[in-house]
């Protein structure tokens, strides 16, 4: 599988947006860009993926590099429950079952 | 709509005790996947369930095991529990063979092992 690497905290202010970096070099062709997030004593949850185009939901928005060797989650406004922990995760199309979770990145927001 | 559930939500068993723990899919969902999470770490894949039949397994030893159920629900086994067995358990469930990618996990169960 190929890796992705994330930093290992970031902080924010409320209502203030947070860019969260992944870098994935290996990514292939076939490989889609899924953000999840756990926030505390729950299971993760989805909030984002991509191919090749910068995407939008209700949640986030995601950045992806030209050249597709990293990304960028953008959440906009951050609020107190967007404390979480942000994985950063490549799935191949042929793969469909499975998620390799990393370390993540640890999310805090301060009020 | 129900979401992912489990059950139970915190155990404590022995070392080499076996366990059984449940997850009901959301509804609509066809596909199980089971992950283990151990303190501080993300989830790891165990194995995926399709239609009744393992699709696909982490790099867990066999007696990590499970079944599906045919109304999607599912059950992972666990036999001869050893001290690293305790973690976090989690399913996700989804819908498989229409293009979607979400999986959609439980809160998981809590297992301890003394």
């Amino acid at each position: 599988d190929a890796k992705t690497t994330q930093p290992n905290s970031m902080e924010s202010n409320e209502e203030e947006p947070v860019h969260l970096p992944c870098n994935h070099s290996t990514i292939s062709g076939t490989d889609y860009i899924h953000w999840y997030r756990q926030l505390p004593s729950q299971g993760p949850e989805y909030v984002i993926h991509g191919l090749t185009s910068n995407v939008n939901n209700r949640m986030a928005s995601l950045a992806i590099a030209e050249d597709r060797k990293s990304s960028t989650l953008i959440l906009h406004r951050a609020t107190l429950r967007d404390a979480a922990v942000y994985y950063c995760i490549l799935r191949r199309v042929s793969n469909d079952y499975k998620l390799s979770f990393g370390a993540g990145t640890t999310v805090t927001v301060r009020a | 709509e129900t979401g992912v559930t489990q059950s139970p939500t915190h155990l404590i068993k022995t070392r080499g005790q076996q366990v059984t723990l449940r997850c009901s899919s959301q509804s609509g969902h066809n596909t199980v996947s089971w992950y283990q999470q151990a303190l501080g770490q993300g989830p790891q894949f165990i194995f995926q369930y399709y239609r009744e039949e393992e699709n696909g397994r982490g790099n867990f030893p066999p007696r990590f095991s499970g079944l599906q159920f045919p109304n999607y629900s599912s059950e992972l086994n666990v036999n001869a529990l050893e001290l690293d067995d305790s973690a976090l358990y989690l399913c996700a469930s989804s819908l498989s063979g229409t293009g979607s990618y979400e999986q959609y996990f439980g809160p998981g169960t809590r297992l301890t092992v003394t």
